[in-house]
């Protein structure tokens, strides 16, 4: 069946302006989450949603960082005011339920220029 | 807080050789342990993890770990590389009870050279 799948794969912005990457989780994944990715380092967390509330968004590093997941399904993060410092490799993954394994999608590279 | 140290950021070694990635963390509750795997230009995906039970856990594809509570310590290891086994390969934790995120290491780097 498909995956977790991320759009766009690629994304490259001046600094700025606003960015929203979008996630599909696997169908009947019940929670979602987001990490960002930086060159050389482990992913990071930034925030998860069971449905459609966001459970934890302790790691978002500040307001600029906003998801939301209206339907329970599909995940939108989005970021205003970009700074370079926010490029990353943003990575989207799904689960069950809470507790369960989760499954990563392939990532969206961004780029702030 | 956990954290996830993986004590080298790039191994190289020759095909068929053994290879030891080393992992350990630090909680003051109890955890879960998993191997990711990343291989060129794809996303994350499971190796392999503890969850419970016997302390000694295997993947489909030879690789095996070992958790050793007292060292804290979540070691990977292979007798013997292939050539696709190249990836960066992570260590992460999650706590039983409470937050659900995964807190992962820097990455290992793993190179395996003919």
């Amino acid at each position: 069946g498909a995956g977790v799948s991320q759009t766009p794969s690629n994304k490259v912005t001046e600094k700025g302006k606003y960015v929203e990457l979008r996630c599909d989780p696997i169908s009947g994944h019940t929670a979602l989450y987001w990490y960002r990715q930086s060159l050389g380092q482990g992913p990071e967390f930034l925030i998860y949603f069971q449905g459609t509330g966001a459970a934890d968004d302790s790691g978002l590093p500040n307001d600029r960082f906003f998801a939301v997941r209206p339907e329970g399904s599909v995940s939108t993060l989005k970021i205003q005011r970009t700074e370079r410092g926010d490029s990353a490799v943003y990575l989207c993954a799904s689960s069950l339920m809470i507790g369960s394994e989760q499954f990563f999608g392939p990532g969206t590279r961004l780029t702030v220029l | 807080a956990q954290s996830v140290t993986q004590l080298d950021s790039q191994v190289p070694v020759f095909e068929e050789a053994p290879v030891e990635l080393r992992c350990n963390y630090s909680s003051s509750v109890s955890v879960y342990l998993f191997w990711y795997v990343q291989y060129p230009n794809q996303g994350l995906q499971l190796l392999l993890k503890y969850l419970s039970g016997s302390t000694l856990v295997e993947s489909i594809n030879g690789f095996e770990a070992e958790f050793n509570k007292s060292q804290t310590s979540f070691h990977l290891r292979k007798p013997s590389v292939h050539i696709s086994d190249t990836a960066e390969y992570f260590c992460a934790v999650i706590i039983i009870q409470g937050a659900q995120k995964l807190v992962f290491g820097q990455g290992t780097r793993l190179t395996i050279n003919p």
